[in-house]
């Protein structure tokens, strides 16, 4: 089944440590986003792609870096890991005209 | 600032009821809405996608869209104990006449009480 995966599913780093979280799909989809969520909140947007040369910031990119390097895979850094930087990562995918986003089974994210 | 809005719950019916989730949003341009649910600690997934004025039914659940009053709800027939989830309800964002991001509502909590 065409699918989003996300490594790793868990992570636990300190403060100052440099975080990479890889996105990749086989649904074949232009469109790529990072979301993170906190408890009790909603998602919100750090960075999108529409494709591979194409890079949005989202609502709270600072902090945070992306690279895209192929349709498939998008990845998000965190350059230096704080605590409050602490929640569950998304990885969603969409593709025009429906748009529908279809997200990963997320990155649960703990910086000490 | 573009914005959708949901009631934040926690929504309870009995099992077998309807449930009716709801929400708004501020954008008149928005053409695509989505209905998510999500499981605590789960990644969202897609229940529904509307695209038009009126009514769209899948199984159990139906989406209606008034695009006049920005509205567009979520009714659950038959709630089942495993309906209990946060339901997201999600409304694409144009921009310079494109589609562009979504804009997700917070969330209700719903709860069917077996």
């Amino acid at each position: 089944d065409a699918d989003v995966t996300q490594t790793p599913r868990n992570r636990i780093t300190k403060t100052g440590k440099r975080i990479m979280l890889e996105c990749s799909q086989t649904k074949g989809h232009d469109r790529m986003y990072w979301y993170r969520q906190d408890p009790g909140l909603g998602l919100r947007l750090i960075y999108y792609s529409f494709d591979v040369k194409d890079i949005n910031k989202g609502e709270i990119s600072d902090g945070y870096s992306v690279s895209r390097q192929a349709q498939a895979k998008f990845s998000l850094s965190l350059e230096s890991a704080i605590p409050n930087q602490t929640a569950l990562y998304f990885c969603a995918t969409s593709d025009l005209p429906r748009d529908e986003q279809f997200f990963g089974p997320g990155t649960r994210l703990t910086v000490l | 600032q573009k914005e959708v809005e949901q009631n934040s719950g926690p929504l309870s019916v009995p099992e077998g009821a309807i449930a009716s989730l709801n929400c708004t949003y501020s954008d008149r341009g928005s053409q695509s809405f989505f209905w998510y649910r999500q499981y605590s600690g789960k990644s969202p997934e897609l229940i529904m996608s509307i695209y038009s004025n009126g009514d769209k039914e899948d199984g159990r659940f139906t989406a209606q869209l008034n695009k006049a009053s920005q509205y567009v709800s979520l009714l659950i027939r038959d709630s089942q104990p495993s309906d209990s989830a946060t339901y997201l309800c999600a409304v694409n964002d144009i921009y310079g006449g494109a589609t562009n991001k979504l804009i997700f509502g917070t969330g209700t909590l719903l709860a069917v009480q077996p």
